[in-house]
Formats: C-alpha cells, structure tokens, sequence
C-alpha cells in the first residue's frame, strides 16, 4: 500500500493564480483532512472529510475549496492564491472508530508570490 | 473549543539524559490524545496515542486528567531521537471523534552527543 499520496511536492504560484493540490489514499478510509503547516503554529486544520460527498471547514477555511467524490480522493483548491497561502500543505486519513491514528502524506511546500 | 499547548519551542538535551515534552490541552469532554513525531525530511507519523499506554522507541506518555497534560518523557534520550514533535487532540462527542485534530505549536528536540 502506497498509504497517503500527495502530489505535488513543491509548487510555486503567482498572486491571484488557482491550483489544486491532490491527495489519494488506498486504505479506504472514510475520514480524510487538510492541514496546514506553519512556523510556530503547529498544524491547523484547514477542511475534512468524513465520507464521499461530505465536507466541512476546519480551522482556517478561507480560501479554499474541497470535494470528495469519491473515498479515494481528496483534493484542495485554491482559488486565487495569496501569499499568506505560503505555507506546508498535509493530507491525511484515517479509519472510523475512536483513538485511530492519522495517516498522513508527505506534504506539498507551496510558495506564493 | 480544544486548544493544545506545547509551552517549550526548543529543546536541547545530550544523549544519555533524561527527556520531558510538555503537553497541556483545555477541552470539556473526554479527549483523545496523541504524540506525532516529524522526523527530518520524513512525514508526519504517530508515535503514541493516550488509549494504547504504551512505551514506543522508549518514550511513554501518561494522561493526567488532574492537570489536563500529557507530557512525553523518555529516560535515556538518543541522538535518533532529534526530531519535531507535536503534541494533539481529537475531540470525542459520544464516542464519535471524526479525526480532526489539533496540534500544539510543536517541540523541535535536539539531542546532542
């Protein structure tokens, strides 16, 4: 199992350009997430999952836009990209029940110019 | 709302001597807590969960619901054991939890020779 999928690894944006950053996952776990990582602030949560078709913000939602299809596939959207976007981008999953772990992806380090 | 607190940014120890990561969290309920571990150039990956209390790579971890901390502790730190550290809750409403977590600011601990 290749676990939790990220694509890409880097990134590099204009002001105002859109992208999507993609998350896969083949454990079919039904609760996947989107964190963000910055200095000093440890993970926020950005948006989850808890089943296809189900979405809800987290933390920080502002500027981005999720869907889930399908139980595989998690992409994040961002619509019009800032600098204060600038920041380390983690998807993880995980099984139902209580106490399970997160499984995470390697990450995608985006900049915004 | 929960809010997870990791009072020490930086911690530096040489090996051999004993190591305490400090964790306090606020939340109402009945949480579920986790110790994660990033190691350089590496994901993020679950190194402890309060429900299991056991001992992984040496480091323990107790609940006290007292003083609402879950500080992790090893006896005799390694140089592999240099790495970040983030302290994490997920809340659970009548057994259902969702996985969404949220982290302290995070320990980077540096073992020295």
């Amino acid at each position: 199992n290749a676990g939790v999928t990220q694509t890409p690894k880097f990134q590099v944006l204009k002001t105002g350009q859109s992208m999507t950053l993609q998350c896969a996952q083949d454990m079919n776990h039904e609760y996947m997430s989107w964190y963000r990582q910055d200095p000093g602030m440890g993970l926020r949560l950005i948006h989850y999952s808890v089943g296809a078709g189900i979405t809800d913000q987290g933390e920080v939602p502002n500027g981005y836009n999720v869907s889930r299809s399908t139980t595989e596939d998690f992409p994040l959207r961002l619509l019009s990209a800032a600098p204060s976007q600038t920041s380390v981008y983690f998807c993880a999953s995980r099984t139902t029940g209580s106490n399970q772990p997160q499984h995470f992806g390697d990450g995608t380090r985006l900049s915004i110019l | 709302a929960q809010r997870v607190t990791q009072p020490e940014k930086l911690l530096s120890v040489f090996k051999g001597a004993p190591v305490e990561l400090k964790c306090n969290y606020s939340y109402s309920g009945s949480p579920e807590l986790f110790w994660y571990v990033q190691y350089s150039r590496q994901r993020l990956q679950l190194l402890l969960r309060h429900i299991s209390r056991e001992s992984i790579k040496g480091f323990t971890a107790d609940l006290n619901k007292g003083e609402t901390s879950f500080h992790l502790k090893k006896p005799f730190a390694q140089e592999e054991d240099s790495a970040m550290y983030y302290c994490a809750l997920s809340p659970n409403a009548g057994g259902t939890s969702y996985g969404k977590l949220t982290f302290g600011q995070g320990t980077i601990l540096t073992v020295h020779p």
